[in-house]
């Protein structure tokens, strides 16, 4: 199956500071990436949808400026969590899609934990 | 979006057959059911997926309800390492929608040797 990586796997940093995730489709040219969030125990959460050339559409009650999403290429998507706090503590899972037809799935990446302290 | 039900957990033991169900009454005709599942600390897997005819794979087969308000996923012989939560999600294949998931609570499946 297609293979799509994130970096880094986890991260610490202090409140107040801004933090950036990759995630790339080492394998395949994703037209479309997807980042989610999950809390512990809950399920995943879709967070915003990004195009490759475009901006990211986000889900209600994802604020846009405080996780930018930038898609430069069609291997390339990053989540910058900005200013983070404690509650922004939470495991971001991106997803790639190759193309857009009915038979394409999405392929998720490893996830990234991210801490706040 | 469309919503699934689907059982908290289940159980079984290993090399059995399990089947997993999911209740989709409000689906729409372009919805196309897709299952993944998700190990701790793991991103999620895909599994499998179908619009109307069973479907079936190296890892799984899906049986749609005629209806399509249900289906079921089986996998055949369970192993150790299919202990996850499974998650049955509709995706829309149209509209403002397109191509997302919408994960809903899953079914944790536990395994015992």
């Amino acid at each position: 199956g297609a293979v799509v990586s994130q970096h880094p796997s986890w991260v610490i940093c202090k409140s107040g500071t801004s933090v950036k995730i990759e995630c790339r489709s080492l394998d395949f040219q994703a037209t479309t990436m997807f980042w989610y969030r999950q809390f512990p125990k809950q399920s995943l959460m879709l967070m915003a949808t990004s195009n490759e050339g475009s901006k990211a559409t986000y889900e209600q009650g994802v604020e846009k400026d405080k996780f930018l999403i930038n898609h430069a290429s069609l291997t390339l998507s990053t989540l910058t969590v900005t200013s983070a706090h404690p509650e922004d503590s939470s495991f971001y899972i991106c997803s790639a899609r190759r193309g857009e037809t009915t038979t394409d799935t999405q392929y998720f990446g490893p996830g990234t934990r991210l801490t706040v302290l | 979006d469309a919503k699934t039900t689907q059982p908290n957990s289940m159980e079984s033991n290993e090399e059995e057959p399990v089947h997993l169900p999911c209740n989709h009454s409000t689906i729409s005709g372009t919805d196309y059911i897709h299952w993944y599942r998700q190990l701790p600390s793991q991103g999620p897997e895909y599994v499998i997926h179908g619009l109307t005819s069973n479907v079936n794979n190296r890892m799984a087969s899906l049986a749609i309800a005629e209806d399509r308000k249900s289906s079921t996923l089986i996998l055949h012989r369970a192993t150790l390492r299919d202990a996850a939560v499974y998650y049955c999600i509709l995706r829309a294949d149209r509209g403002s929608t397109l191509g997302r998931l919408y994960f809903g609570r899953g079914t944790q499946l536990t395994v015992w040797p």
